[in-house]
């Protein structure tokens, strides 16, 4: 099993709303990742979790709350979001280590109202 | 901190034609990955290059990473139109953090 499962696909949420964006993967990779793309721009880093313990946080703003409640799994709690914050949330998985290549789920397109 | 860049922005190919992407980064790389995302779709993992002066082929694609492990390139010949996408360079570093390129987009005229 070579997937990154993101749920749900599509979301609309409003800017007073909490949601979570959620994302499993079963390679026994040890290193998740949250990161953000606008529309043709490259995905932007947010987090890094190794070993289920956050270890790169992007200066991303506290109303992105992480979660990595086991080595399967990665959330991201979102509150009092913004419309500039609609975007595709992509979640990736890896290997830790440098030279590892990074498995990418098919993101949560997101848009805040 | 590290700095990615990729050149051209767009890339308008006639099927059949070839065409190069390049891609500079502002630090030495422990390695160079490339990822292709389809329109509405996500990237994934063509190939990693670690060593200096690398070479690597993957059926039409051909990649090279630089002696000074600063650049790279992803040569495609004969574009067909499933070549269609934006290609994206990644720098790898310390703490399993990936700095990606700002992309080549790349649409084919048939």
């Amino acid at each position: 099993d070579t997937e990154v499962t993101q749920t749900p696909k599509h979301l609309v949420m409003g800017m007073t709303n909490k949601k979570s964006l959620k994302c499993e993967q079963h390679m026994g990779h040890r290193a998740m990742y949250w990161y953000k793309q606008k529309a043709k721009k490259p995905p932007e880093l947010m987090f890094v979790y190794s070993y289920e313990k956050l270890s790169i946080n992007e200066s991303v703003p506290s109303r992105f709350s992480p979660e990595c409640p086991n080595s399967s799994l990665l959330n991201l709690h979102l509150h009092a979001l913004q419309p500039e914050d609609s975007a595709l949330y992509l979640c990736a998985s890896s290997r830790i280590g440098r030279n590892t290549e990074a498995f990418f789920g098919q993101g949560t397109r997101l848009t805040v109202v | 901190g590290q700095q990615v860049m990729q050149i051209p922005q767009y890339q308008h190919v006639q099927e059949g034609e070839d065409f190069t992407t390049y891609c500079n980064s502002s630090t030495t790389l422990s390695n160079i990955q490339w990822y292709k995302q389809r329109p509405g779709g996500h990237p994934v993992f063509l190939i990693q290059l670690v060593k200096s002066g690398e070479v690597k082929k993957q059926k039409r694609l051909t990649f090279q990473f630089g002696e000074a492990k600063k650049n790279s390139s992803l040569h495609i010949t004969a574009t067909q139109t499933t070549d269609v996408g934006t290609y994206f360079c990644a720098g790898g570093a310390a703490g399993n953090k990936l700095t990606f390129g700002g992309g080549t987009r790349v649409l084919v005229k048939p």
